[in-house]
C-alpha cells in the first residue's frame, strides 16, 4: 500500500526567499504524484502533478517539483515566495493507473512573512 | 456555479443525531470520493464510488454511510454523530483519463459535533 510522508509540518519563510517542501512516498509499484494547495478557508487546488516523462514538473504560481525515483521523493520548490503563498500544502500519491484513490500526506503549513 | 458543490458549508450538530452531507457535481465524472481532513493528519478517504452501482469503503468508513443517487450526486451520512467526527469534509470527483488523473474538490463542509 502507498503512503506519503511530508517531512515538515510548519515552514516559516520570508517574502522573496526560496522555499522547499519535502515529500517522500512508499510504494512497491509505479506511482503518480501530486501537490495540492489549500488557502485559508478554501478547498484544495492542484498545483502540479507527475504522471510520466520529465522528472521536473512545473506547476501554477511558479511552483515546480522534481520526481526522484531512487529516493522516492517529490519535493516542491519555489524560488521566491509571496505573502499570498501562505497556505497549507499537501503531497498525494496514487499507485495504479486505474486505482484513483489518492493518499495524502499530513500537510505542510507555509507562512510567508514580510 | 462551482464544478463540485457541497452543502451545507458549516454545520453544528449534537451527539447522536443523524446528519447528511451532500455533494453534487457538474463535471460529468463517474468517480466520486468523500474525504475528511483533520489537523496534522491530512485527508483520509472515507468512501468512494466509481459509478452509481459501485461503492467502496475507504480507510476510515466506520460510522459513515454513503448513497450515490445519480452520477452527479454522492451523499455522506453520519447515522449517529459523535464528537470525534468533528472535521472538515471534502467531496471530490475524478476523470478516467482526459484530464490526466485530475481531481476536483468541493469547498468543504465544516462539521462540528457537540
Amino acid at each position: 500500500a502507498q503512503s506519503v510522508t511530508q517531512l515538515d509540518s510548519q515552514v516559516p519563510v520570508f517574502e522573496e526567499a526560496p522555499v522547499e517542501l519535502r515529500c517522500n512516498y512508499s510504494s512497491s509499484v509505479s506511482v503518480y504524484l501530486f501537490w495540492y494547495v489549500q488557502y485559508p478557508n478554501q478547498g484544495l487546488q492542484l498545483l502540479l502533478k507527475y504522471l510520466s516523462g520529465s522528472t521536473l514538473v512545473k506547476g501554477i504560481n511558479g511552483f515546480e517539483a522534481e520526481f526522484n525515483k531512487s529516493q522516492t521523493s517529490f519535493h516542491l520548490r519555489k524560488p521566491s515566495v509571496h505573502i499570498s503563498d501562505t497556505a497549507e500544502y499537501f503531497c498525494a500519491v496514487t499507485e495504479e493507473p486505474n486505482d484513483y484513490k489518492l493518499s495524502f500526506g499530513a500537510g505542510t503549513t507555509v507562512t510567508v512573512r514580510a | 456555479d462551482a464544478d463540485v458543490t457541497q452543502t451545507p458549508r458549516n454545520r453544528i450538530t449534537k451527539t447522536g443525531k443523524r446528519i447528511m452531507l451532500e455533494c453534487s457535481q457538474t463535471k460529468g465524472h463517474d468517480r466520486m470520493y468523500w474525504y475528511r481532513q483533520d489537523p496534522g493528519l491530512g485527508l483520509r478517504l472515507i468512501y468512494y464510488s466509481f459509478d452509481v452501482k459501485d461503492i467502496n469503503k475507504g480507510e476510515i468508513s466506520d460510522g459513515y454511510s454513503v448513497s450515490r443517487q445519480a452520477q452527479a450526486k454522492f451523499s455522506l451520512s453520519l447515522e449517529s454523530a459523535i464528537p470525534n467526527q468533528t472535521a472538515l469534509y471534502f467531496c471530490a470527483t475524478s476523470d478516467e483519463g482526459t484530464e490526466g488523473y485530475g481531481y476536483t474538490f468541493g469547498s468543504g463542509t465544516r462539521l462540528t459535533v457537540v
